[in-house]
């Protein structure tokens, strides 16, 4: 099976820097991937990574260690509208579905 | 495009109830997906459908059962609804491109059961 873990809450102030990490356990690996979730709303992708090292996009960059199972979120210059759930992901199988970590609650202040 | 839609948005049910949740996507996507969301948690796979003809169970199929109608619409039916199936549900869908993991989630469908 697959088990994914991250903080349950994470508090930062507007214009930091904030890392929200995520250590899984799985059978098969393709990649992780995460997922921005605002108050009612529906999930949006933010990223996927299938190999070790950082992927950068815009504010946001992910990074993954396959042999350490790990993987983070950074967000930089934070801003009030990205208070809101962020989960790590893993696909397995044959349509990709995914499991994912229980999310991390940001709140950002100003 | 619309992307993912899903209908009702919000539904009451008495315990035993049943209703069928409808979800249709419009970019030409193989692959669909339903979760269910609870307080505080992540989302948990109910079933999913590689492809039109298809379905499997995901973690948590019981009480629930699927219809792949047509490439565009999957459907969720809860037979005899449970208070425990008090939930969000969410409707997904992808492309099964080799380098494609981006999953486009449905506005969902906020379901209480008394």
């Amino acid at each position: 099976g697959q088990s994914l873990e991250q903080p349950s809450e994470v508090t930062a102030v507007e214009g930091a820097i904030v890392q929200i990490n995520c250590t899984y356990q799985t059978s098969g690996f393709y990649g992780l991937s995460w997922y921005q979730q605002h108050d009612g709303g529906a999930p949006t992708f933010l990223s996927y990574n299938a190999l070790d090292g950082l992927e950068e996009t815009g504010r946001f960059s992910s990074f993954l260690s396959r042999s350490d199972s790990y993987g983070y979120l950074l967000l930089q210059e934070l801003q009030m509208k990205d208070s809101a759930s962020y989960f790590c992901a893993v696909p397995s199988g044959s349509a990709r579905q995914l499991t994912f970590g229980s999310g991390t609650q940001l709140t950002v202040l100003p | 495009n619309a992307g993912v839609t899903q209908t009702p948005k919000f539904q009451v049910l008495k315990t035993g109830q049943s209703m069928t949740l409808q979800c249709a996507q419009d970019m030409n996507h193989n692959s669909m997906y339903w979760y269910r969301q609870d307080p505080g948690m992540g989302l948990r796979l109910i079933y999913y459908s590689a492809s039109e003809g298809t379905t499997d169970k995901g973690e948590v199929p019981n009480g629930y059962n699927v219809s792949r109608l047509n490439k565009r619409e999957f459907s969720l039916r809860l037979e005899s609804a449970a208070p425990s199936q008090t939930s969000v549900y969410f409707c997904a869908s992808s492309d099964s491109r080799e380098n494609s993991y981006e999953q486009y989630f449905g506005p969902g469908t906020r379901l209480t059961v008394t």
